[in-house]
């Protein structure tokens, strides 16, 4: 069955760096989206993303935020000067069509950012 | 605000008890999706569902739009149904795209 894919798993990185967090969404999927979770808290929504452009970002998601699909496959997001609050679980998802109606979303295993 | 609530919070049973998790919320929504996280993290899409009951293997999934609420059960509880179960909504007023909001999850522990 087709998955999600992210990379890497783990990540650690020095406060103030940028870093970036790679997805691989199902490959006939158009809707892709991206959440965090604080450890031992409830899953965040950050962005989603269609037709090359966002379509929906919460509060969390500021300018030090930022989302690209390069090559048609895979899908980043890149936090540009990170804070130890970034330190957090970030999943990526995909989905055959925007509606949420008829059609779930499938989550990745997730990329832990720790911010040292 | 736009919230989901689930209860409870923890939940320990014996093997073979039948388990029932809750999910409410505040407007109308679009969707309602109950997930599974594993200890390691990783989070597996249960059902989707915008009305009505759906049933895979053990699981079935309930949902009452007027009532604004939703559950969750597992008949013949085991072991491996260990896990986190989130309950996640599309609300109506989220805008264009299907951004989820989420519960904080039901810690469920089945004992052998």
């Amino acid at each position: 069955e087709p998955e999600v894919t992210q990379t890497p798993s783990h990540q650690v990185t020095q406060m103030g760096q940028e870093v970036i967090l790679r997805c691989v969404p199902i490959s006939n999927h158009l809707y892709f989206y991206w959440y965090r979770q604080i450890l031992g808290q409830k899953v965040e929504f950050l962005v989603s993303f269609y037709n090359n452009e966002i379509s929906e970002k919460s509060e969390i998601f500021d300018d030090q935020f930022s989302v690209e699909r390069p090559d048609g496959s895979n899908f980043t997001l890149k936090i540009r000067s990170t804070k130890l609050e970034d330190s957090a679980m970030y999943f990526c998802a995909s989905s055959l069509s925007g509606t949420g109606v008829n059609q779930p979303q499938h989550f990745g295993d997730g990329t832990r950012l720790s911010i040292l | 605000k736009n919230e989901v609530e689930q209860s409870p919070q923890n939940l320990t049973a014996q093997e073979g008890e039948f388990i029932t998790i809750n999910c409410s919320y505040s407007v109308g929504i679009s969707a309602l999706h109950w997930l599974q996280q594993h200890p390691g993290g990783g989070i597996v899409s249960l059902f989707m569902l915008s009305s009505g009951k759906k049933k895979h293997g053990r699981l079935i999934a309930t949902i009452n739009i007027q009532e604004k609420h939703s559950s969750l059960h597992i008949t013949a509880s085991h072991p491996r149904d260990s896990a986190v179960y989130i309950c996640a909504v599309r609300f109506y007023s989220g805008g264009g795209a299907d951004g989820l909001t989420f519960g904080k999850g039901t810690h469920l522990i089945i004992q052998p």
